[in-house]
């Protein structure tokens, strides 16, 4: 695998589920990212984690939680999302956390229902 | 507050045509950094360019050009003699630490 993959590419999940949207790069970046990808807004960056640690969040509902267990795997945790969650959600990674390129994974197609 | 305007919603060119995007960008700080993404249809965003506040030089690369200017706080791409492959959607983006904000993009489709 090279760059950055995503898994799944699709999901569709209940209002009361929970499920987990994972990242991984192949970069040997040590920055990495959460973007959400709405048909009504602009790309909205959500988290930002450096060398496992979160150093932005975007005022995120709680009902997103991310983990990163080390610097090339990224999760996004999800619980009780509401329909207006559906969206495209893009991972990223950088070389450090900051103004650097950026490299993204395809995205998750997240449907909520 | 960081701000950056794509006013061209889609774009529609024939091939071979020459075609700018405009990028409008609005911050407080004086050391910031562009950024242009591409974005085709499999959805994965590319990057294209990043330059800094204090480099105003234009530049070129192969059919892409940009051209930087603080004074209008524009950042534009131009795209010389586009190609079918062209199509996609670009998005401009200000990042000053952190926080990365993108514009709403605008889609360019390229007819053969």
């Amino acid at each position: 695998e090279t760059g950055v993959t995503q898994t799944p590419r699709h999901l569709v999940m209940g209002m009361t589920n929970k499920k987990s949207l994972k990242c991984e790069q192949h970069l040997g970046h040590n920055a990495m990212y959460w973007y959400k990808q709405s048909a009504k807004k602009p790309l909205e960056l959500m988290f930002v984690y450096s060398l496992e640690e979160r150093v932005e969040n975007n005022s995120v509902p709680s009902r997103f939680s991310p983990e990163c267990p080390n610097s090339s795997h990224l999760f996004l945790h999800l619980h009780t999302l509401q329909p207006e969650d559906s969206a495209l959600y893009l991972c990223a990674s950088s070389q450090e956390a900051g103004p650097y390129e950026q490299y993204f994974g395809p995205g998750t197609r997240l449907t909520v229902t | 507050a960081q701000k950056v305007t794509q006013a061209q919603t889609e774009i529609s060119v024939v091939e071979k045509e020459d075609v700018t995007l405009d990028c409008v960008y609005e911050t407080r700080d004086t050391t910031y950094y562009l950024f242009w993404y591409k974005q085709p249809p499999s959805g994965e965003l590319v990057f294209l360019i990043r330059r800094n506040s204090f480099d105003e030089q234009n530049e070129i690369s192969g059919r892409y050009s940009w051209n930087f200017q603080k004074s209008t706080s524009s950042f534009n791409f131009t795209i010389t003699a586009s190609q079918v492959v062209d199509s996609a959607v670009y998005f401009c983006a200000l990042s000053e630490i952190y926080d990365m904000r993108f514009g709403a993009g605008t889609r360019l489709t390229v007819k053969p």
